[in-house]
């Protein structure tokens, strides 16, 4: 289970795009980084996971450099509705444990 | 299709008291796991259930229990309430484990006075 690191928050404001680094240097070589988003009062959502490269789906981007000892989660544009904590967790697929969240990143839009 | 549920939303509960906190989805995941959120923390894995009769503690177990009898249900147990058991719960389901997407309930907000 990798250890991440992640700022424990950020500002920005709408229409920018919005990069979130996490630092996880001891992933292992079957871990996939998965971010996952939370709102006030609701529980976290999955937002998109990778192992390498780049992965890019309607929500986000995802890059993963060559030494896979960070990502950036890339929000394009943000709203206020993008206001939330985001959160980086490093596990195997299939792995034999449930992963455990930190304290995430609290992202807040302003107008 | 419901994903997964939880009741109840809000609860408030004396020092002592008991409760149990239910979870259920519905589909059809082996995997579930019940979390405790606090102000401006994230979340911390309780217990967990890897499939119907099967249950393990996770970081904070203490105070808690948990039964699988079916694989849509995980109910989770406060024998003896404590102000300390002041949190939002959520529980989670997944078809793995380990980096498989997670999905989460809504969330139940108990305060023990």
């Amino acid at each position: 289970l990798a250890k991440t690191t992640q700022p424990i928050s950020m500002d920005s404001y709408e229409g920018q795009e919005v990069n979130i680094t996490c630092s996880h240097n001891n992933i292992a070589t079957n871990d996939y980084i998965t971010w996952y988003q939370q709102f006030p009062s609701q529980g976290p959502r999955f937002i998109i996971q990778g192992y390498k490269t780049k992965v890019t789906n309607e929500v986000a981007s995802l890059f993963i450099p060559a030494d896979r000892k960070s990502s950036t989660l890339s929000l394009p544009r943000v709203s206020l509705s993008d206001t939330a904590v985001y959160y980086c967790l490093g596990a195997e697929s299939g792995g034999s444990y449930i992963p455990t969240f930190g304290r995430g990143t609290s992202l807040i839009v302003h107008p | 299709n419901a994903g997964v549920t939880q009741t109840p939303k809000f609860q408030v509960l004396k020092t002592g008291q008991s409760m149990t906190l239910q979870c259920a989805q519905d589909m059809n995941h082996e995997y579930m796991s019940w979390y405790r959120q606090d102000p401006g923390m994230g979340l911390r894995l309780i217990h967990y259930s890897v499939g119907a009769g099967i249950t393990d503690q996770g970081e904070v177990p203490n105070g808690y229990n948990v039964s699988r009898s079916t694989t849509e249900d995980f109910p989770l147990r406060l024998l003896s309430a404590a102000p300390s058991q002041t949190s939002v719960y959520f529980c989670a389901s997944s078809q793995g484990q380990g980096g498989s997407e997670q999905y989460f309930g809504p969330g139940t907000r108990l305060t023990v006075t």
